[in-house]
């Protein structure tokens, strides 16, 4: 059961350097998200996405893109990499039509130095 | 408004003793989905229970339980002779049916101590 995969697990980026933290599901699920936690802290919602095509801005969107070409990606990608983006990354997913659970990938630690 | 409260942010306990966790949510749809997420030391985020809110039998389901009572609107978290293992910071969350997103409490740490 692959369930909610992200990828890298862990990278440690440049300042002003891009990368896309990876997300797909296999459980198609309409509904994913991507949340941000900062050390210590709770949950920020950055962006989230209803289905394919269909994108909306969360919490605390700034410096970040998303795309949602299919049902099973949904890419995050940080632009212009600043330390204030250090943080743990999580991808979630969303049975909508049965419980409406949400399921959380293991995360993606980054460090921005 | 959506919201959740988790009003306690650490708690330490000894092993054996039991626990209760609070949350307190606030919401104008009638129709909504409470759940409890744990996150151990490991860092992953792991779903241990949803409920909605016709539904207000408590569930137990080992070492825990979950009461929820709307007239308080209050969602508490007890673990039972509670373990090392139980050690996590646990979230508390909120979704009304027709909204597209997710509300979480700031989180509780629980550690255990041996």
């Amino acid at each position: 059961n692959a369930g909610v995969t992200q990828t890298p697990k862990f990278r440690i980026l440049k300042i002003g350097q891009s990368m896309t933290l990876q997300c797909a599901q296999d459980m198609n699920h309409n509904y994913m998200y991507w949340y941000r936690q900062d050390p210590g802290m709770g949950l920020k919602l950055i962006y989230y996405s209803v289905g394919a095509g269909i994108t909306d801005k969360g919490e605390v969107p700034n410096g970040y893109n998303v795309s949602r070409s299919t049902t099973e990606d949904f890419p995050l990608r940080l632009e212009l990499a600043a330390p204030s983006q250090t943080s743990v990354y999580f991808c979630a997913s969303r049975d909508r039509v049965s419980g409406n659970t949400i399921y959380f990938g293991e995360g993606s630690w980054l460090t921005v130095v | 408004a959506q919201k959740v409260t988790q009003a306690q942010t650490e708690i330490s306990v000894v092993e054996k003793e039991d626990v209760t966790l609070d949350c307190v949510y606030e919401t104008r749809d009638t129709t909504y989905y409470l759940f409890w997420y744990k996150q151990p030391p490991s860092g992953e985020l792991v779903f241990l229970i949803r409920r909605n809110s016709f539904d207000e039998q408590n569930e137990i389901s080992g070492r825990y339980s979950w009461n929820f009572q709307k007239s308080t609107s209050s969602f508490n978290f007890t673990i039972t002779a509670s373990q090392v293992v139980d050690s996590a910071v646990y979230f508390c969350a909120l979704t009304p049916n027709t909204g597209n997103q997710f509300y979480f409490g700031t989180g509780t740490s629980l550690t255990v101590i041996p």
